[in-house]
C-alpha cells in the first residue's frame, strides 16, 4: 500500500523546457490536488480535481496544466518552464483528511 | 474566498516550555480546521484537526482550540521536545458549494532548543 507517490523526486530544467510531474495514489480518493511550496509562502494550490475527468484552477494556475484521465493519477504539466516555477511541488489526495506525496524538487535555470 | 492568517512565523522555545500558534480565518462557512507538521525535507502530515461543532480537542501533548465567534483557532503544544521542531501549518476548509478545498496559513517554524 504505497499511499501517494510522486515522480520524479528531483528535476533540473532549462528555461523553456517542458515536463510532466506524475502523482499516483492507491487510496481510492476522489479529490486530488497539486500545491507548490516556496519559502515563507506556505502551500499554494495550483490545480485540483474532484474526480476522474475533472480539473479546476486553484490559487496559482498560470503556467501549469493538469489532467486526470484515471482516478488514481493526477498529472501536472509545465509547457514552457520559467525560473519563477522553481519550487517544491506536492501532490495530495483527500476524502476528508489530506494525504501528501513526498514532493518533487524542481529547479528551472 | 477564504483567507487564513498564521502567527508567529517563527517561534523559538526551550525544551519543556509550551508553544502556541494562532490562526485566524475569514469565511464563516469554514467548518474543518486541520493542523499539519512538516519536518525538514519531508511531506506535511496531519497531527490534529477540529470541526466547528467542537471547541477543543486534545491528543497527548497537543491540543487545538476553536473560537467560531472570533474566527480563530490555535495549536497548543505542551512539554515541547526537540523532535517537535518543524514547520506547522494551519488550514481552514469550507464545504460551501460542495467543494472541499482547504486554505493554508503560511506556516510557523517552531524551534525547540535542548
Amino acid at each position: 500500500n504505497a499511499g501517494v507517490t510522486q515522480t520524479p523526486k528531483f528535476r533540473v530544467l532549462k528555461t523553456g523546457q517542458s515536463m510532466t510531474l506524475l502523482c499516483a495514489q492507491d487510496m481510492n480518493h476522489e479529490y486530488m490536488y497539486w500545491y507548490r511550496q516556496d519559502p515563507g509562502m506556505g502551500l499554494r494550490l495550483i490545480h485540483y480535481s474532484v474526480g476522474e475527468g475533472t480539473t479546476a484552477k486553484g490559487e496559482v494556475p498560470d503556467g501549469y496544466n493538469v489532467s486526470r484521465l484515471k482516478k488514481q493519477n493526477f498529472l501536472l504539466g509545465l509547457e514552457s518552464a520559467a525560473p519563477s516555477q522553481t519550487s517544491v511541488y506536492f501532490c495530495a489526495t483527500s476524502r476528508g483528511e489530506q494525504f501528501f506525496g513526498p514532493g518533487t524538487r524542481l529547479t528551472v535555470l | 474566498g477564504e483567507n487564513v492568517e498564521q502567527h508567529p512565523s517563527t517561534l523559538s522555545v526551550q525544551e519543556g516550555d509550551s508553544a502556541v500558534i494562532k490562526c485566524t480565518y475569514s469565511d464563516s462557512a469554514s467548518n474543518y480546521f486541520p493542523w499539519y507538521k512538516q519536518e525538514l525535507g519531508k511531506r506535511p502530515q496531519l497531527i490534529i484537526d477540529i470541526r466547528s461543532n467542537v471547541g477543543e480537542k486534545k491528543d497527548q501533548r497537543i491540543a487545538v482550540t476553536l473560537n467560531k465567534t472570533a474566527k480563530h483557532f490555535s495549536l497548543h503544544i505542551t512539554e515541547t521536545q526537540p523532535e517537535d521542531s518543524a514547520v506547522y501549518f494551519c488550514a481552514a476548509r469550507s464545504a460551501a458549494g460542495g467543494s472541499y478545498i482547504p486554505t493554508f496559513g503560511r506556516g510557523t517554524s517552531l524551534i525547540v532548543h535542548p
